[in-house]
């Protein structure tokens, strides 16, 4: 059964770091595409970070060069370390593992995310 | 970039009655590989969003057959045959034609009148 923890959220001040861990079980995290989305309260969804199988790492606009996402093989968890943290950063962010059915998807097309954590919670406050 | 839209935003359903969600995108999903790459996704009150349906029209595993999706190129129409208590919540679709743009529909509320 695949199943993916998140932990490591919380309170933190503007311009703070946080860095939360997904623990996965059921399936390999190395071997798979990864994915952060976060949710602000209230909110829609909003795609954060994704991680390929390979290595590679990709970023929303809202979040490049200050969050990095990150593996550990053989603990098969996800990080992600977030620095200069702001008050629009406050969300839900849940993991989830990333499906491709496309032919092209190192071009990041014809992903999705098939199975989700129980979210962790973010608050950027002072 | 694509800019997805839902509607109605709210809907209220008698138990056993069908519900009709629908979905636009201000692009084509309909990839030159013969893919659409629309999906449709469920957050139940105070839970993680969960996969329905993938490509337009497939179930994932464990979902309901009373849950169809269908559509193409830039209508799209999640369809729940008869409601019951247990799919209340926000319904979501989203697109992933355009690469690492990731974009989900605002959202659409289902409540059991």
């Amino acid at each position: 059964e695949v199943q993916l923890v998140e932990s490591g959220g919380g309170l933190v001040q503007p311009g703070g770091s946080l860095r939360l861990s997904c623990a996965a079980s059921g399936f390999t995290v190395s071997s798979n595409y990864m994915s952060w989305v976060r949710q602000a309260p209230g909110k829609g969804l909003e795609w954060v970070s994704v991680i390929y199988s390979g290595g590679s790492t990709y970023y929303a606009d809202s979040v490049k060069g200050r969050f990095t996402i990150s593996r550990h093989n053989s603990k098969n968890t996800l990080y992600l370390q977030m620095n200069s943290l702001r008050a629009e950063d406050t969300a839900v962010y849940y993991c989830a593992r990333v499906y491709c059915s496309s032919t092209s998807c190192y071009a990041g097309r014809g992903l999705y995310f098939d199975y989700w954590g129980q979210g962790t919670l973010v608050t950027v406050s002072s | 970039d694509i800019v997805m839209t839902q509607t109605p935003l709210s809907l209220s359903v008698t138990p056993g009655q069908p519900a009709s969600i629908s979905c636009k995108s201000s692009q084509s999903l309909l990839h030159s590989d013969g893919k659409t790459y629309l999906y449709w996704y469920l957050q139940k009150p105070g839970q993680s969003p969960q996969l329905l349906i993938y490509e337009v029209s497939n179930r994932f595993s464990g979902v309901p057959d009373r849950f169809s999706g269908s559509g193409s190129g830039t209508d799209f129409t999640l369809k729940i045959s008869r409601v019951e208590a247990e799919d209340v919540g926000v319904y979501y679709c989203m697109q992933s034609i355009q690469p690492l743009q990731f974009t989900f529909g605002p959202g659409t509320k289902v409540d059991i009148k």
